[in-house]
């Protein structure tokens, strides 16, 4: 099993509604980072979330990092076509000197016009 | 401009030959990792550096190769006893290993016939 689980696998949605992107862990996580990536691309950084309870904002994506580290979202708001491709949660899941991201397998968003 | 490049965009090598993916940044960055991505899969961690003239391996570091001579450039080496070679290769850096956002390059997808 993955270490860390992404949710749903892929999503549609009308253009102007509001969705959320699940990123679980049975561990705790040190550092969680969301990134987005058109197909065939390398990957957008879009947030990082260190603290429990963290939460950020930019435009109209919201990230936030539940109270035990184990979880994180990603809310988009009045979802347009622009915010289609796939969105990645990335982790350091281990705390040693020698920490490497672990990401999950992905989320798919389609956004209809 | 600062970032990361990767080339060739496209590779396509016959089954048996070695092929080596470049990857080169101009962000001062200590860290360097190379990823494979799969369709509907999450990336997996091939090789990372720290720092010049080191490298540690990642989850799946059976059939590949890597060099650090330069603070600047990752080369990825597919060797024949990869199995599974065709996959989209994504190269990354970090200003360092621990809580530093990865920036990373636009891939290069890899087909092996």
């Amino acid at each position: 099993s993955q270490e860390l689980e992404q949710s749903p696998q892929s999503l549609i949605v009308q253009e102007g509604k509001n969705l959320t992107i699940n990123c679980t862990s049975s561990k705790t996580l040190y550092g969680l980072y969301w990134y987005k990536q058109k197909y065939g691309e390398g990957l957008i950084f879009l947030m990082m979330l260190q603290k429990g309870g963290e939460e950020k904002s930019h435009e109209k994506i919201t990230a936030k990092l539940d109270e035990k580290k184990q979880q994180s979202s990603l809310h988009i708001t009045a979802s347009q076509p622009s915010h289609a491709g796939i969105y990645l949660c990335g982790a350091e899941i281990s705390s040693g000197s020698a920490r490497q991201l672990t990401f999950g397998s992905g989320t798919q968003l389609t956004v209809l016009p | 401009d600062g970032g990361i490049t990767q080339s060739p965009k496209y590779l396509f090598r016959k089954e048996g030959q070695n092929v080596t993916l470049s990857c080169e940044q101009n962000l001062n960055h200590d860290a360097m990792y190379w990823y494979r991505q799969d369709p509907g899969q999450g990336l997996r961690l091939i090789y990372y550096s720290q720092i010049v003239n080191d490298f540690q391996k990642g989850d799946i570091a059976e059939g590949y190769s890597v060099s650090r001579e330069k603070k600047e450039s990752f080369p990825l080496t597919v060797t024949s006893a990869q199995k599974n070679p065709t996959a989209f290769y994504l190269c990354a850096s970090s200003a360092g290993l621990a809580a530093y956002e990865q920036y990373f390059g636009p891939g290069t997808r890899l087909t092996v016939t």
